[in-house]
């Protein structure tokens, strides 16, 4: 029940083209959902997150959309640009809990030219 | 610029050797993570740090152990390197507001490889 399952697990895309990543969890008690972005080398740094009140959250060209009856939520990156090649984590903050993430599996985007 | 430094980028450690990873955060962070992170399992919590001398369990913590005698300063701990804690780790921190944080704070990660 404290999962957030993540796809997919790799995903190629041409330049100008949309991305997107699904994720789908079942804790109702998840309060917080947030998408980090990795490069190679580097940590997860916070892309753009949403909270569970918000159907959807928009930031430049990357996009959340959240449903919340059917517990799932996706990033949509528009536009995709070979910038974006990274690996993508959604995750799910556990409330009352200090802070603690659930992180999902990690999708790995990679966008050709 | 919030910081979150960790002491190696990579470390090489023999089957059954103790093995210290530090992590210091510059921005007087109450709470600290430590996960590790491998191919299609994504990070997964070993132990996280709500105050100084105080640990909580993640998902997977046998094998580990921790230590946060600073604030600043969260010591994640293999007592007995195996080969299957060979992986990726990953430190966090993250400030806690109105009783609630935001965001987590990452460093560049330590591989770590046991032979």
């Amino acid at each position: 029940q404290q999962q957030v399952k993540q796809s997919p697990q790799s995903l190629i895309v041409q330049k100008g083209g949309i991305s997107i990543i699904n994720c789908a969890y079942e804790n109702t008690a998840f309060d917080y959902f947030p998408w980090y972005q990795q490069f190679p080398g580097k940590g997860p740094a916070l892309l753009i997150a949403i909270r569970p009140d918000v159907s959807e959250k928009k930031e430049g060209r990357f996009t959340i959309s959240f449903n919340k009856s059917a517990k799932q939520f996706s990033l949509h990156i528009m536009d995709s640009q070979p910038g974006d090649s990274a690996t993508y984590f959604c995750a799910a903050r556990v409330g009352n809990q200090g802070g603690k993430l659930i992180f999902g599996q990690g999708t790995e985007l990679s966008v050709k030219p | 610029d919030v910081k979150v430094t960790q002491s190696s980028r990579y470390l090489v450690k023999r089957t059954g050797e103790k093995v210290f990873l530090e992590c210091v955060q510059d921005m007087d962070h109450e709470n600290m993570f430590w996960y590790r992170q491998d191919p299609g399992l994504g990070l997964r919590l070993i132990y996280f740090s709500y105050d100084v001398k105080m640990k909580e369990k993640g998902d997977i913590p046998e094998g580990y152990s921790v230590s946060r005698e600073k604030k600043e300063r969260f010591s994640l701990i293999l007592e007995s390197a195996s080969t299957n804690q060979t992986s990726m780790y990953l430190c966090a921190s993250t400030e806690i507001t109105s009783g609630r944080s935001v965001e987590q704070y990452f460093g560049p990660g330590t591989r770590l490889t046991v032979t």
